[in-house]
């Protein structure tokens, strides 16, 4: 199947700090990717579909100024989470599909890891 | 109508067993039904997926049964393994969302060797 590659698998930082997190695929071009939460023992939370040239559209209830998203190619899109606070901590996916191919077909990244102290 | 309701919400078997997972979804426009294995820190896994025009799907030892009518799905693993210990998410999704997932709440399942 299709390689989606997140980076980093973990981060820990200090209250207060922004984190950037990056989503490729590797192997296809990807005109839109979907950022994810999960908490523990809890499924996946859209939190926002990421569109290539264009801007992010968001869940209900979560902050777009909190949590910027840039997708500035077709095969990179960044998450950045914003002066973190301890409740950012969570664990972060991305997904993406290879359109190009008509597929329905959605891969995930290995997921980030975040942990604000 | 966009919900995935899926049970058990854990699941244990022994070695050899096979553990049955089941979704059911409302909304009739969902035409894609993948099923997604997760280990502790990592992302979802793509397993196995079926569309509602066939009954059932087999790939190695993962068997997706669909039962359009009833609109409910599920997953059988035959002669489970103590490796398939992980999280089991079914999804569904539909043209027009950029093929958006919808996600159950996942079953852990936990084979005994």
């Amino acid at each position: 199947g299709a390689v989606v590659s997140q980076h980093p698998s973990r981060v820990i930082c200090k209250s207060g700090t922004s984190v950037k997190i990056e989503c490729r695929s590797l192997d296809f071009q990807a005109t839109t990717m979907f950022w994810y939460r999960q908490f523990p023992k809890q499924s996946l939370m859209l939190m926002a579909t990421s569109n290539e040239g264009s801007k992010a559209t968001y869940e209900q209830g979560v902050e777009k100024d909190k949590f910027l998203i840039n997708h500035a190619s077709l095969t990179l899109s960044t998450l950045t989470v914003t002066s973190a606070h301890p409740e950012d901590s969570s664990f972060y996916i991305c997904s993406a599909g290879d359109r190009g191919q008509g597929s329905e077909k959605l891969f995930f990244g290995s997921g980030t890891q975040l942990s604000v102290l | 109508q966009q919900q995935v309701k899926q049970s058990p919400q854990s699941l244990i078997v022994q070695k050899g067993g096979i553990p049955i997972i089941n979704c059911a979804y409302e909304n009739t426009a969902f035409d894609y039904f993948p099923w997604y294995q997760q280990f502790p820190g990592k992302g979802p896994a793509l397993l196995i997926a079926i569309r509602p025009d066939v009954s059932e799907k087999k790939e190695g030892r993962f068997t997706i049964s669909f039962n359009k009518s009833a609109k409910q799905f599920s997953l059988h693993i035959m002669d489970s393994q103590p490796g398939d210990s992980a999280t089991y998410f079914c999804a569904a999704s539909m043209k027009g969302s950029a093929r958006q997932l919808t996600f159950g709440s996942g079953t852990q399942l936990t084979v005994l060797p």
